[in-house]
């Protein structure tokens, strides 16, 4: 079945300092990649989504690109900021049903100033 | 527009105790499901509505826990009996197809002691 594989936690970074969180999967066919992030007392929220490879989806300062040949799916930010500290999920969908998600564990971040 | 909307946000209970969680989603949206994240490990599936009928229960992990959403609204989760494994966080999600993206909930803490 379907796996994802995240990079493990916690991380815990500088401000302005790059960030980087492997992610790779296993999945049969051509599934979008997500990462989702989770701020503190708040739910998930998309953060960047890629659909096919080659892809590169942005967001908030935050970039992933969809790797078919590594099945990677790495998220990077060049500066971290304290606001970015929270927890991150890489995700992917199988085609046929873009609810159906399979998440890795998680990856907690924290910034400090 | 509201988002997806989660009842309680925070539960304590004892073991062999009942609990309801409520899951409201995008008003129009057919498609919701629960997730749920345990002992804070990945996010895993547990089933997927579209209006009414469950499309796909495979995530359901006993007969403790029954799914229903009446009228292809709302939709309750009721864990009977409680066990401490149970502990975790709740995530509902909503879509207005099955192809298009999910929109998740803040979530339910259920904690069992």
């Amino acid at each position: 079945g379907d796996s994802v594989t995240q990079m493990e936690g916690p991380v815990t970074l500088s401000e302005e300092a790059f960030l980087t969180i492997n992610c790779t999967y296993t999945a049969t066919g051509y599934p979008s990649l997500f990462w989702y992030v989770q701020y503190p007392g708040e739910g998930l929220q998309l953060l960047l989504k890629a659909t096919k490879a080659d892809d590169k989806g942005s967001n908030k300062g935050f970039e992933a690109t969809y790797r078919k040949e590594t099945t990677s799916f790495h998220l990077e930010k060049g500066s971290v900021q304290v606001s970015d500290s929270a927890v991150y999920f890489c995700a992917l969908t199988p085609v046929t049903n873009a609810g159906k998600s399979t998440f890795g564990d998680g990856t907690t971040l924290t910034v400090k100033p | 527009e509201a988002g997806v909307t989660q009842f309680p946000s925070h539960s304590v209970i004892e073991k062999g105790q009942t609990v309801t969680l409520r899951c409201d989603p995008i008003s129009g949206h057919d498609n919701l499901y629960w997730y749920r994240r345990v002992m804070g490990k990945e996010i895993k599936f547990l089933l997927h509505f579209v209006k009414e009928s469950k499309q796909d229960e495979s995530g359901m992990p006993n007969n403790r826990f029954l799914a229903e959403r009446t009228g292809g609204t709302y939709s309750t989760l009721k864990v009977q009996p409680a066990e401490l494994e149970d502990s975790g966080v709740y995530f509902c999600a909503s879509s207005q197809t099955t192809g298009a993206e999910a929109f998740f909930g803040q979530g339910t803490r259920l904690t069992v002691v």
